[in-house]
C-alpha cells in the first residue's frame, strides 16, 4: 500500500527557507515522479513542479522557478522540497503527491508551512 | 499558461442532482479527473481518465466529457458529499499539472 509521510509543521519568517521531506512506500520509489502542490489557507490547489526520482530531473511551474528546489534521497525513498525567500503568501499547506501514470494518485498528508515574522 | 475554470458554487437539495462543470481548451485531447476535498484533509480521487469510478466511491459519483468541457455528476447528492471539488488534467504537452479553482458544493 502506498504511503507518503510528510515532515511536521514548520513555522518561518519572512525571507527564510523551508524544506520540506516525504517518504515513501510501500512501491518501487524510483518507479514513479512525484509532484509538490500547495494549498494556500481558503484557497485551490496549485502545482509547484515535479522530480523524476529516478534520473533527479525536475520540472517546476513558471511561478517558482528559481526558488523552488526539489531533490530526492533514493537510499531512503525520500523527497524534498525546498521553498527559498518566504513571503507571507507563501502560508500553505504543501503536500507531495505521487503521480499514477500522470495524475495525482496518493498524496501525503500535508505540511503546514506559515510564513510569519 | 494553461487554465481550467470552474464554478465558484454549487447548491442542491438533498437528493437532487448536482453537476459541476470545468472547462479547458485542451480537454477534448486530454483526460479530466475529479477530487473531493473535505475540511482539513487531503483531496480523494472520485473520478479519473473523464468517467472511471476508482473502487469505493459511490455510484452516485460520474463523470463525462465533451468538447472543452468536463462534467462531474452526483446523483443523489447526499449531505456527506459536502465539499469542495477539483477538476485536474494536464496541458496539452502533458508535462504540466493543472488544477481547476475548484467548486464549493453545498448540499442543504
Amino acid at each position: 500500500q502506498v504511503q507518503l509521510v510528510q515532515s511536521g509543521a514548520e513555522v518561518k519568517k519572512p525571507g527564510a527557507s523551508v524544506k520540506v521531506s516525504c517518504k515513501a512506500s510501500g512501491y518501487t520509489f524510483t518507479g514513479y515522479y512525484m509532484h509538490w502542490v500547495r494549498q494556500a489557507p481558503g484557497q485551490g490547489l496549485e502545482w509547484m513542479g515535479w522530480i523524476n526520482p529516478n534520473s533527479g530531473g525536475t520540472n517546476y511551474a513558471q511561478k517558482f522557478q528559481g526558488r523552488v528546489t526539489m531533490t530526492r534521497d533514493t537510499s531512503i525513498s525520500t523527497a524534498y522540497m525546498e521553498l527559498s525567500r518566504l513571503r507571507s503568501d507563501d502560508t500553505a499547506v504543501y503536500y507531495c503527491v505521487h503521480d499514477s501514470s500522470g495524475y495525482p494518485g496518493y498524496w501525503g498528508q500535508g505540511t503546514l508551512v506559515t510564513v510569519s515574522s | 499558461s494553461y487554465e481550467l475554470t470552474q464554478p465558484p458554487s454549487v447548491s442542491v437539495s438533498p437528493g437532487q442532482t448536482a453537476r459541476i462543470t470545468c472547462s479547458g481548451d485542451a480537454l477534448p485531447k486530454k483526460y479530466a479527473y475529479w477530487y473531493q476535498q473535505k475540511s482539513g484533509q487531503a483531496p480523494v480521487l472520485v473520478i479519473y481518465e473523464d468517467s472511471k469510478r476508482p473502487s469505493g466511491i459511490p455510484e452516485r459519483f460520474s463523470g463525462s466529457s465533451s468538447g472543452t468541457m468536463a462534467t462531474l455528476t452526483i446523483s443523489g447528492a447526499q449531505v456527506e458529499d459536502e465539499a469542495d471539488y477539483y477538476c485536474y488534467s494536464t496541458d496539452s504537452s502533458g508535462n504540466l499539472w493543472v488544477f481547476g479553482g475548484g467548486t464549493k458544493l453545498t448540499v442543504l
